[in-house]
């Protein structure tokens, strides 16, 4: 099973509501990571957690809030986002085997966010 | 200069054809090498990592050339399927695991 699961698929929230993102893998995967892509654009990191602690935040702004409950789930909490954070947020996740970069990453469908 | 660079495309081939995709890299320190396949408003999914040596699954080549600091992907005999954007992956070595995405090639194949 190299299956990710992302919810909800679609979501459309205005600047002042507070949502959230979630983010499931039972491949014992213990790298996960948040990714935003924007239309005709590659995915750019946001986040990655290891062993369930935040390794890299790729400078996002405080208005994307992640938290790692356990080694199956990734949160992304919104608040205050801006029409600009309209795109597809991406979920992945990767062995984290201790060879590091030869791991593969499995993506989820994505969540499409709509800011209006 | 961009860390992973591809040609965005598109290549617009019939059917049957060969078509081939490069990605550089500019990072020397770089170890492994993946392409992955993404649809229209679907998530990218892992079409195949790239080994050293070169590595073939069915109609699909992957090449590593580090001495010039590219990496390849050969699609024969190519089908209406095959239509998707091709993104190029790049991981550095040591430290964190940080892929670095190019920005995609466009493939699209008609009848």
């Amino acid at each position: 099973d190299t299956e990710v699961t992302q919810t909800p698929k679609h979501l459309v929230m205005g600047m002042t509501n507070k949502k959230s993102l979630k983010c499931e893998q039972h491949m014992g995967h213990r790298a996960m990571y948040w990714y935003k892509q924007k239309a005709k654009k590659p995915p750019e990191l946001m986040f990655v957690y290891s062993y369930e602690k935040l390794s890299i935040n790729e400078s996002v702004p405080s208005r994307f809030s992640p938290e790692c409950p356990n080694s199956s789930l990734l949160n992304l909490h919104l608040h205050a986002l801006q029409p600009e954070d309209s795109a597809l947020y991406l979920c992945a996740s990767s062995q984290d085997s201790g060879r590091g970069s030869t791991d593969t990453q499995y993506f989820g469908p994505g969540t499409r966010l709509t800011v209006l | 200069r961009k860390e992973v660079e591809q040609d965005p495309g598109p290549f617009n081939v019939p059917e049957g054809a060969t078509v081939a995709f490069n990605c550089t890299y500019s990072n020397s320190a770089s170890q492994s090498f993946f392409w992955y396949r993404q649809d229209c408003r679907k998530e990218p999914k892992l079409l195949m990592s790239v080994y050293s040596s070169g590595n073939e699954d069915g109609r699909f080549t992957a090449q590593l050339n580090r001495a010039s600091q590219y990496i390849s992907l050969l699609i024969r005999d190519s089908k209406l399927s095959d239509s998707a954007t091709y993104l190029c992956v790049v991981v550095a070595s040591g430290g964190s695991y940080i892929p670095t995405f190019g920005r995609g090639t466009s493939l699209i194949v008609h009848p």
